[in-house]
């Protein structure tokens, strides 16, 4: 069975540095996908990034961009120049790819990230 | 924000009522899910529909029952619930069934 764990339950961080949190997750497949959701105090949960496993390269989104280690089972998500507004709890998820079956979408439990002005 | 909508944002109800969530899409998805968040624990998915039929239904409880009358809108109705079923429901849609997940803003739920 897949599972995604977040070992971070709470993180801090100074206005303009840099923040990485963490995810790991187990599964045997090998056509999958990975993401990182933002949900903010607000409550809108918003996709940060995606990647997709069968691709080598790390995915990036201006501030936001991964360190994917595909044998290690690892997805982290580097967040550089954090700013206020990037307060929010954080959510990796993983998704079977289509290929594989039925559908399976799992999330981790969550990081909370705090940035401090 | 404003692709996927839910109503209302806050519901408090008793044991013995029964009421309903919506959920709209405005982003011409054609899949779209139903989500339980509990404080502490992990987004639990509770409905899958793609193309208006139900793909995917982990084990939840007869007490909910979803409705998908056509790909834009979806409900989840609700009787005898219990004050355990209190938490966040997020509704979200995707371009195919496993596509990237679009959120809607949540319902927060209290059952008294």
């Amino acid at each position: 069975a897949q599972t995604v764990t977040q070992s971070q339950p709470e993180m801090s961080v100074q206005e303009a540095e840099t923040v990485t949190l963490s995810c790991t997750y187990d599964t045997s497949e090998n056509n999958y996908y990975l993401f990182w959701y933002k949900q903010p105090p607000s409550r809108q949960m918003i996709l940060v990034i995606r990647q997709e496993a069968y691709k080598q390269q790390n995915a990036t989104e201006n501030r936001f961009s991964v360190n994917f280690q595909k044998a290690a089972k690892s997805f982290s998500l580097k967040i550089s120049d954090s700013q206020l507004g990037d307060t929010a709890m954080y959510f990796c998820a993983f998704m079977r790819g289509a290929t594989s079956g039925t559908y399976k979408y799992i999330f981790g439990t969550g990081t909370r990230l705090k940035v401090l002005a | 924000e404003t692709g996927v909508t839910q109503t209302p944002r806050h519901l408090v109800m008793g044991m013995t009522n029964k009421k309903s969530l919506k959920c709209e899409q405005h982003l011409g998805h054609n899949a779209m899910y139903w989500y339980k968040q509990s404080a502490k624990k992990p987004l639990e998915l509770m409905f899958v529909y793609s193309l208006e039929e139900r793909v995917e239904n982990n084990s939840v409880p007869s007490r909910f029952s979803p409705e998908c009358p056509n790909s834009s809108h979806l409900f989840l109705h609700l009787h005898t619930l219990q004050p355990e079923d209190s938490a966040l429901y997020l509704c979200a849609s995707s371009q195919g069934e496993g596509g990237t997940q679009y959120f809607g803003p949540g319902t927060r739920l209290t059952v008294l």
